[in-house]
């Protein structure tokens, strides 16, 4: 049973950066896709983009281009979704997924709040 | 992009009840490649339905899912005290962006 383990709440000030990891298990972590997805408070789901371990493939939404990176450790089989340039807009919490197309299995969420 | 209107916004009904949860799309969503999530406070999206009308592992029979081009449904045939919660519809015909619906609260 593939289980996806995410780092903890994070507080950030607005124009600094977050790093959010994912960690798997139950599974060889180059046998699927990771995708990232938020939800901030009071609103919907947001697709933020995929990446492909084993490929190193990444494609991500034009909203967060430039800002978004994905990033996988094999040896540890963990996934990470490193933001920069934060603002308040960008507090929600912050889900990894398996999958490409749809998602079966998701991380537990990380709240990441950007204050001042 | 293809943006995904759902209806109602909340849905008010009572255990027992049969739920219809509408999607509806910009554009035509190919192939029916349209899924449904249940999300329930402080936890994480639960898949429900993919391919629009098939059900992901150990979903109960009282969840199905119809539809295709523009229009989509999510049926719950009778409603249990733990489906009250927010349904999300999700495409993945047009990528990128996959994108959500604004959601469904099925409350009592």
């Amino acid at each position: 049973q593939v289980q996806l383990v995410q780092s903890g709440a994070e507080v950030k000030k607005p124009g600094s950066s977050v790093k959010v990891s994912c960690t798997a298990s139950g599974d060889t972590f180059n046998n699927f896709a990771i995708s990232w997805v938020r939800r901030a408070p009071g609103q919907g789901l947001e697709w933020m983009g995929e990446f492909i371990p084993m490929l190193g493939t990444t494609k991500y939404a034009q909203k967060f281009q430039g800002r978004v990176t994905f990033i996988a450790d094999d040896a540890t089989s963990t996934a990470f979704m490193v933001l920069i340039s934060l603002r308040s807009d960008d507090t929600a919490v912050y889900y990894c997924a398996r999958g490409l197309r749809f998602f079966d299995i998701w991380g537990q969420g990380t709240m990441v709040t950007v204050s001042s | 992009e293809i943006v995904l209107t759902q209806s109602p916004a909340t849905l008010s009904l009572s255990p027992g009840d049969r739920a219809t949860l509408s999607c509806g799309a910009s554009q035509s969503v190919s192939s029916g490649n349209l899924a449904w999530y249940q999300q329930k406070p402080g936890l994480a999206p639960r898949l429900l339905i993919y391919d629009a009308s098939s059900r992901a592992t150990g979903v109960p029979d009282r969840f199905s899912g119809s539809g295709s081009g523009t229009d989509f449904t999510l049926t719950i045939s009778r409603l249990e005290p733990e489906d009250f919660a927010v349904y999300y519809c999700q495409q993945y015909g047009s990528s990128p962006p996959l994108t959500f619906g604004g959601g469904t609260k099925v409350e009592i």
